[in-house]
């Protein structure tokens, strides 16, 4: 399949570790890019290359690759880290973008 | 510093084509590609398609039909055409830069812009 699954939400109390999952047989050949939207806000790219960390994203996020399913992972979760989470990729071709649901991340 | 800048009108009537332009700055469009997104109200994100940094392009294929990207390096500006447009259509759409191999990583994007599709 080329959709990519997220679950719809995660929840999570402060300090805790929150891990979002993103799965697709599209995965196993393709990159994985994670962005986190605020509302009302432009996503913005926070993980690339499944594991690489974008400039200027603090160290407790970091992404993991396993076959078929990607995971974005926040350590220490803050306050702030609540929003929107979108993964992204291409299909199996590597013609088309294709991006994840969205999972919403609650900090309670 | 890389910033890009949607624009166009924020109404449009249903079967009418929606027109919108991204201005960059910081960068010449020939050296990067560029992709649309759109996101309807309350919804998730959407890739409506790219232009590379040669001209190619491609489309989402659900879309494929009635959408047009294009640049304009003279003013240093990429172009959306979406035409017969209905209420589903309606969304904030964003323009971004890719940064990998057409499929990459999109950074920056552009704040957005909300086009609401009605009579």
């Amino acid at each position: 399949s080329n959709e990519l699954t997220q679950p719809p939400s995660v929840s999570v109390s402060p300090g805790q570790t929150a891990r979002i999952t993103c799965s697709s047989d599209a995965l196993a050949k393709q990159y994985s890019y994670w962005y986190q939207q605020k509302p009302g806000q432009a996503p913005v790219l926070v993980i690339y290359r499944d594991n690489e960390r974008f400039s200027g994203i603090p160290e407790r996020f970091s992404g993991s690759s396993s076959g078929t399913t990607v995971t974005l992972t926040i350590d220490g979760v803050q306050a702030e880290d609540e929003a929107d989470y979108y993964c992204q990729s291409a299909d199996s071709s590597g013609t088309y973008v294709i991006f994840g649901g969205g999972t919403k991340l609650t900090v309670l | 510093q890389v910033q890009l800048q949607e624009s166009g009108p924020g109404l449009v009537q249903p079967s009418e084509t929606l027109s919108l332009t991204c201005t960059v700055s910081g960068v010449s469009i020939m050296t990067y590609s560029w992709t649309w997104i759109r996101q309807p109200p309350g919804k998730g994100l959407e890739w409506i398609g790219y232009i590379s940094y040669s001209g190619n392009t491609e489309y989402n294929p659900s879309l494929k039909s009635r959408v047009t990207i294009s640049g304009d390096t003279s003013q240093n500006q990429l172009s959306l055409k979406l035409t017969s447009v209905t209420a589903a259509d309606t969304a904030v759409y964003y323009c971004a830069r890719e940064r990998g191999l057409l499929t990459g990583p999109l950074n920056p994007w552009g704040q957005g812009t909300l086009v609401t599709v009605s009579s």
